[in-house]
């Protein structure tokens, strides 16, 4: 069936680790983003790629970076985790053109502690 | 500047009543708006575009370009109602074409 797939669905880690949250999505759609949502449920873009090897920042500065080396897979990573980057991560795929329906996978809550 | 506001962080009402959840946008171009729900535990996912002129689960929503506002009705709550509603623009253009979402209105329907 196709879906949208996010590994792990929660996390807790040290400061200063180095963590890569997984997101893969069997869709055949060309687009994928990455959210932030803060605790008070606010949804900030922090990534987003329109196919193999194109990767673009969102509206929401972040320290995170990702990768699209595959179609169907489009991993977020932080270099070294702070306390800061406490939140709940979503990824989520579309078809190309801004008004597609986004596809949205369950999220990982990362807590660093 | 593109926004998308929802003025309302909560929204509580009774089970049978009327409730509207408040939408307005600032976009330059011919806008595309959207209405996205996050029920407890699952997934964010589309409730309706307003392209499509349809009713889900009962909400309506109409698209009003003088008012830059793109407002969710329905006309009787229900409790399976409650559940977090963001509403989103597609912004076209340059190489930033995307979804922007409000800052989403949490909707809490009473018994």
């Amino acid at each position: 069936e196709a879906d949208i797939y996010q590994t792990p669905r929660y996390l807790v880690i040290g400061t200063g680790k180095k963590i890569t949250l997984e997101c893969s999505q069997t869709m055949g759609h060309d687009k994928m983003y990455w959210y932030q949502q803060d605790p008070g449920m606010e949804l900030h873009l922090i990534h987003y790629s329109y196919g193999v090897n194109s990767t673009e920042k969102g509206d929401l500065s972040s320290e995170s970076t990702v990768s699209r080396i595959r179609t169907e897979h489009f991993p977020l990573t932080l270099e070294s985790a702070r306390p800061s980057h406490t939140s709940q991560y979503l990824c989520a795929s579309s078809e190309l053109w801004p008004g597609a329906e986004a596809f949205f996978g369950q999220g990982t809550r990362l807590t660093v502690v | 500047a593109q926004r998308v506001t929802q003025p309302e962080k909560l929204l509580s009402v009774f089970k049978g009543a009327p409730v509207e959840l408040k939408c307005n946008y600032s976009y330059s171009g011919s806008p595309e708006l959207f209405w996205y729900v996050q029920y407890s535990r699952q997934r964010l996912q589309l409730l309706l575009r307003h392209i499509s002129r349809e009713s889900i689960k009962g909400f309506t929503a109409d698209l009003n370009k003088g008012e830059t506002s793109f407002h969710l009705k329905k006309p009787f709550a229900q409790e399976e109602d409650s559940a977090m509603y963001y509403c989103a623009l597609a912004v076209y253009g340059g190489s930033q074409g995307n979804l922007i979402f409000g800052k989403g209105t949490k909707l809490s329907v009473k018994p």
